[in-house]
């Protein structure tokens, strides 16, 4: 069974910086589509990034600029590198596998999501 | 981006009663490309429902999901005690993947 883990959570400020990994068992992150939802407290699901095993990679809008996707190879793990962060960025965090289906009108990937990590809480707070 | 507006935002029913979530989506989902997920407190969201009524692996049969074009729906029949969370749905019909508000059902 996939089971996906996140690590690196934390406390920091405004406009700090804050790394993420992610992480699994019966699973590579690193040879397949792997992506990153984040749920703000008390709030609804955010698509975050898609990143393809070719090593494509989407962001939202409201992250592109400031948060960097990156495999560790030698560690089977993902990384969010997330900079200039902001308090509407507080949420938790979550690793996902993305089932591909098809491709959209624009040639993009679409696709669910079909394993989720517990996630990993990130505050953002003076 | 597609939107998707979930109602109601709480149900509370008893166990044995059946519940109906709504989906609408702003735009033609095509393939009925819709999906469904529970949430329980400090957890993070399973996946119920793809393709707007194939079940996922494991899910019990008294979840179904219906729908087409801009309106879906997951139903549960006959409520579990279990079945308290929160039901999000996630359109996959064009990039990026996007949700909706979301659905608490309640067991009095």
């Amino acid at each position: 069974e996939v089971q996906l883990m996140e690590s690196g959570g934390g406390l920091v400020q405004p406009g700090g910086s804050l790394r993420l990994s992610c992480g699994a068992s019966a699973f590579s992150v690193t040879s397949n589509y792997i992506a990153w939802v984040r749920q703000a407290p008390g709030k609804g699901l955010e698509w975050v990034s898609v990143l393809y095993p070719g090593g494509t990679i989407y962001y939202a809008d409201s992250v592109r600029g400031r948060f960097t996707v990156s495999r560790d190879f030698s560690e089977d793990t993902l990384q969010l590198q997330m900079n200039s962060l902001r308090v509407e960025d507080t949420a938790v965090y979550y690793c996902a596998t993305p089932h591909p289906v098809d491709y959209d009108r624009s040639g993009l990937l679409i696709y669910y999501f079909d394993h989720w990590g517990q996630g990993a809480r990130v505050i953002v707070s003076s | 981006e597609i939107a998707l507006t979930q109602s109601p935002d709480t149900l509370s029913l008893s166990p044995g009663e059946r519940a109906t979530l709504s989906c609408k989506a702003s735009e033609f989902l095509r393939n009925n490309f819709l999906a469904w997920y529970q949430q329980k407190p400090g957890q993070s969201p399973i996946l119920l429902v793809s393709g707007a009524s194939s079940r996922a692996t494991g899910v019990p049969d008294r979840f179904s999901g219906s729908g087409s074009e801009t309106d879906f729906t997951l139903l549960i029949s006959g409520l579990e005690p279990e079945d308290s969370a929160m039901y999000y749905c996630q359109q996959y019909s064009s990039s990026p993947p996007t949700f909706g508000g979301g659905t608490k059902v309640e067991i009095k």
